[in-house]
């Protein structure tokens, strides 16, 4: 089947850890995203990639870090920096093949500092 | 930057009533996405619709671009149809690349 998977379902992290969520696509889509939300809100985007090896911050990156390694894989870090982490992750891919513009996304990753 | 916003906040339903959902955006875009997010916090997305009409089984959404508004319809509604709706607008935006804005989502229930 194809899609996007996310681990892990739930993390819990201590304050002053870095933390590493993973995001993995078989779609064989160029550009990955990774969103932020927090209870009762939209979505808002941490992160941003095109293509393998090129990234983008998005409207709130400070605190988070990314890779794009390999096409598949989009992986967001969650440093100590991020003074508010505790929030629902959501990884992203993007399909354009028109006549189509549509992003796809996974089951996301609950984070919790405790 | 472009607002997206979206009403009603909230709404509920008994099961079998129709429902419109409408989302304004404040400048233009050239993609308009329609999605619903599940009780578990899976996004489907529903439509891709950056003008006209489609349909899919009791949905169906219209966007009028030039008036920078879309409807999303809910037709004979489903206690599964509960969740959160979101609309969100793309385009090329400042610094250079594609995204899509959010609104704050509909939060529907439905009741047997």
């Amino acid at each position: 089947d194809g899609g996007i998977t996310q681990s892990p379902k739930y993390l819990f992290r201590k304050e002053g850890q870095n933390v590493t969520l993973s995001c993995e696509q078989n779609l064989n889509h160029d550009a990955m995203y990774w969103y932020r939300q927090d209870p009762g809100q939209g979505l808002r985007l941490i992160y941003y990639s095109q293509i393998v090896n090129d990234f983008q911050k998005g409207d709130i990156a400070e605190g988070y870090s990314v890779s794009r390694e390999k096409k598949e894989s989009f992986p967001l870090t969650v440093t100590s920096a991020q003074k508010n982490p505790t929030a629902f992750y959501l990884c992203a891919s993007r399909n354009r093949d028109f006549p189509t513009d549509t992003q796809y996304f996974g089951p996301g990753t609950r984070l919790t500092v405790l | 930057g472009i607002q997206v916003e979206q009403s009603p906040p909230d709404l509920i339903l008994q099961e079998g009533a129709n429902s419109t959902l409408r989302c304004n955006f404040s400048d233009s875009v050239n993609n308009l996405q329609w999605f619903h997010q599940n009780p578990w916090g899976q996004l489907i997305n529903l439509f891709y619709i950056p003008s006209g009409t489609k349909q899919n089984g009791r949905l169906s959404a219209t966007t009028v671009a030039t008036e920078r508004y879309s409807l999303l319809y809910i037709s004979s509604s489903q206690t599964t149809d509960s969740g959160v709706y979101f609309c969100a607008g793309g385009g090329m935006f400042s610094g250079g690349y594609n995204k899509l804005i959010f609104g704050a989502g509909t939060r529907l229930a439905v009741h047997p």
